[in-house]
């Protein structure tokens, strides 16, 4: 099955610096790769995601990049705020069907 | 409803028991998934159900847990003879239809295995 590692575990950044958090899967065949932010006891939710057939996709602040080559992907933040600290995690899907997830990092803007 | 809702929020159990998990997904969503999140790691997935049938039910540690989705809304996850590595919090998640990727989640269950 899919496998799907995340680093760093932790990150911790001043404000108004950027953040880059790196993902790497397995499965040759998965084709979606979303991103979720969850705050502290709040539930997952989506940020970002890119498919297969893109290479890099922005929305503001944030910016997602596909390696399908080497079999990564890449969430990068900009202008980080402290509003911006959370857990976020990376997943990977095969046709969006089942979605494995990465073991997350935890992002911690400095004011 | 506005949301994913997952009942209960909190479950404190005695090894050994029975417990159910509740998941009532977006109205109209076809899939809808279980995970487990132990503290500080990522959802591990359980179970996803596209309609009422279980296309993928390859994430479910063993034969004590078991979901089902009799009417391809509501889903329960059941969970036998509960041990103390059990313990974590539950999350529902639904997604509107086949061609859509995002997963709406719920608040999950939080379930506590004395």
């Amino acid at each position: 099955g899919e496998n799907v590692e995340q680093h760093p575990s932790t990150l911790s950044v001043q404000e108004g610096d950027s953040a880059v958090i790196k993902c790497t899967y397995s499965d040759s065949a998965s084709n979606y790769f979303p991103w979720y932010k969850q705050e502290l006891g709040k539930r997952p939710q989506l940020i970002i995601d890119i498919r297969s057939n893109v290479g890099e996709k922005k929305d503001q602040r944030i910016a997602v990049t596909l390696n399908k080559t080497a079999k990564h992907f890449s969430l990068h933040i900009t202008e980080t705020q402290p509003e911006d600290s959370a857990v976020y995690f990376c997943a990977a899907s095969r046709s969006y069907q089942k979605v494995t997830f990465g073991t997350g990092t935890k992002l911690q803007v400095i004011p | 409803g506005a949301g994913v809702s997952q009942t209960p929020s909190n479950k404190v159990t005695e090894k050994g028991k029975y417990v159910e998990l509740r998941c009532d997904p977006i109205s109209g969503h076809t899939a809808l998934y279980w995970y487990r999140q132990s503290l500080g790691q990522g959802p591990e997935f359980l179970i996803y159900f596209q309609g009422t049938g279980a296309a993928d039910d390859s994430g479910l540690p063993n034969d004590r847990f078991f979901a089902v989705r009799p009417e391809g809304s509501v889903s329960t996850l059941k969970i036998q003879r509960t041990e103390r590595g059990d313990s974590a919090v539950y999350l529902c998640a639904s997604r509107a239809s086949p061609n859509t990727g995002e997963l709406f989640f719920g608040e999950g269950s939080r379930l506590t295995v004395l």
